[in-house]
């Protein structure tokens, strides 16, 4: 079964950095691109950015790139998103997807609720 | 980047009613790689259909996608109580990949 599993709900401040995470299981893990998708509280859905396990190669959306990373471990099947220095704007819930060979996003995981506030 | 507009913002409907979402394109989406996905509150969406008219594993067959290059339809045939939820579509045909604002379908 295909699982993704995402890190749990963070409470930051401005400034601060953070990394959130995506274990993957129940596929092969470098055999397919993992995306990550943004939406803000009661907003839609926005693609972010996607990565290829398999050799790290990554797109980004223009809307945020500079502002966060996508890297991966193949060790452990886990995707990361990663911000330097975190910005109320931010908050949001984040979620990684699995995409389809059809280019589709077949899976998700559960989400991470990330909130910024001083 | 190409632009998804969706109609009707909000649907208002009693089950087993018919439902009918639109997602329209800014510029032709290439070899209709389009998707919907369903979305309930406190949930992470679920894909739905796939390459504007295949359905996903698991998708009940009241659910149907039809279109091609800019005009793009999401039908639920007979709307069950579960149906009652935020679709969205999504282009995956060109970078950046983008989804469109949702259709809330909402009880009646």
């Amino acid at each position: 079964e295909v699982q993704l599993v995402q890190s749990g709900a963070e409470v930051k401040k401005p400034g601060e950095s953070l990394k959130i995470s995506c274990k993957s299981s129940g596929y092969s893990f470098t055999s397919y691109w993992i995306g990550w998708v943004r939406q803000m509280p009661g907003e839609g859905l926005e693609w972010m950015g996607i990565l290829y396990p398999g050799d790290s190669h990554t797109t980004y959306s223009p809307s945020f790139q500079g502002q966060v990373t996508i890297s991966a471990d193949k060790s452990i099947s886990t995707a990361y998103l990663q911000w330097s220095s975190l910005k109320a704007s931010d908050t949001a819930m984040y979620y990684c997807t699995r995409r389809a060979l059809s280019g589709s996003f077949d899976y998700w995981g559960q989400g991470t609720l990330l909130t910024v506030s001083s | 980047e190409i632009v998804l507009t969706q109609s009707p913002g909000t649907l208002s409907l009693s089950p087993g009613e018919r439902a009918t979402l639109s997602c329209r394109a800014s510029q032709s989406v290439s070899s209709s790689y389009l998707g919907w996905y369903q979305q309930k509150p406190g949930q992470a969406p679920r894909l739905l259909i796939y390459d504007a008219s295949s359905r996903a594993t698991g998708i009940p067959d009241r659910f149907s996608g039809s279109g091609s290059g800019t005009d793009f339809t999401l039908t639920i045939s007979r709307l069950e109580p579960e149906d009652f939820a935020v679709y969205y579509c999504q282009q995956y045909g060109s970078s950046p990949w983008t989804f469109g604002q949702g259709t809330k379908v909402e009880i009646k």
